[in-house]
């Protein structure tokens, strides 16, 4: 069975610009929900994705957006980066009647500078 | 609205000694509640969780936790600390709607020789 993975692992942008962080689901789950962890935080929820469609949203503005794909993997866009934008992005898949449980992957340090 | 509060940023034990990590939630409606533990970068993994049925709940690495709806705690214990338990521990509550989790501030754990 393998696991929840991400891509890339760091990397760097400059304000202004636009990323691309990429999950792909542990195998039979097709729900993802993807969560910011600010430095010496708790991670907060962005959004959910089931089934290919937006499940529910956290408090975060339009410039964060999302897809899932057909084979359940996942996509999370941000725009116009901000400085407080830097943080651990964790991805999270789960399957119905699972009892919730959400399995996190190793996440993604973005760093905008 | 559901919400976590962790009491103590920091616990600080001898190993061998019993671990004791505090955990208080706000929930309008019979709670789903998790224990997750964050290795130095890595992502979330779970530890523990109570949805239903009996209120003491036993964990992985010999971590278990107590469901008291009467003192809205869900407080995690271990009676031995190792060296390796050392990490940063989240509780957190399921809610929202959908299925997004609310993490408390976090609890960083330091097992000292």
């Amino acid at each position: 069975e393998t696991g929840v993975t991400q891509s890339p692992t760091h990397l760097i942008k400059t304000r202004g610009q636009q990323v691309t962080l990429r999950c792909s689901s542990q195998s039979g789950h097709n729900t993802v929900s993807w969560y910011q962890q600010a430095l010496g935080q708790g991670p907060q929820f962005i959004f959910q994705y089931y089934r290919e469609e937006e499940n529910g949203r956290g408090n975060f503005p339009p410039r964060f957006s999302g897809l899932q794909f057909p084979n359940y993997s996942s996509e999370l866009n941000v725009n116009a980066l901000e400085l407080d934008d830097s943080a651990l992005y964790l991805c999270a898949s789960s399957q119905e009647g699972t009892d919730y449980e959400q399995y996190f992957g190793p996440g993604t340090r973005l760093t905008v500078t | 609205a559901q919400s976590v509060t962790q009491l103590g940023s920091h616990v600080s034990v001898s190993e061998g000694a019993l671990v004791l990590l505090r955990c208080n939630y706000s929930s309008s409606v019979p709670p789903y509640l998790f224990w997750y533990v964050q290795y130095p970068n890595q992502g979330l993994q779970l530890l523990l969780k109570y949805t239903t049925g009996a209120t003491l709940v036993k964990g992985i690495n010999g971590f278990e936790a107590e469901f008291k709806k009467s003192e809205t705690s869900f407080h995690l214990t271990k009676p031995s600390a190792h060296m390796s338990d050392a990490a940063e521990y989240f509780c957190a509550v399921m809610g929202g709607g959908y299925n997004k989790l609310i993490f408390g501030a976090g609890t960083r754990l330091a097992v000292h020789p």
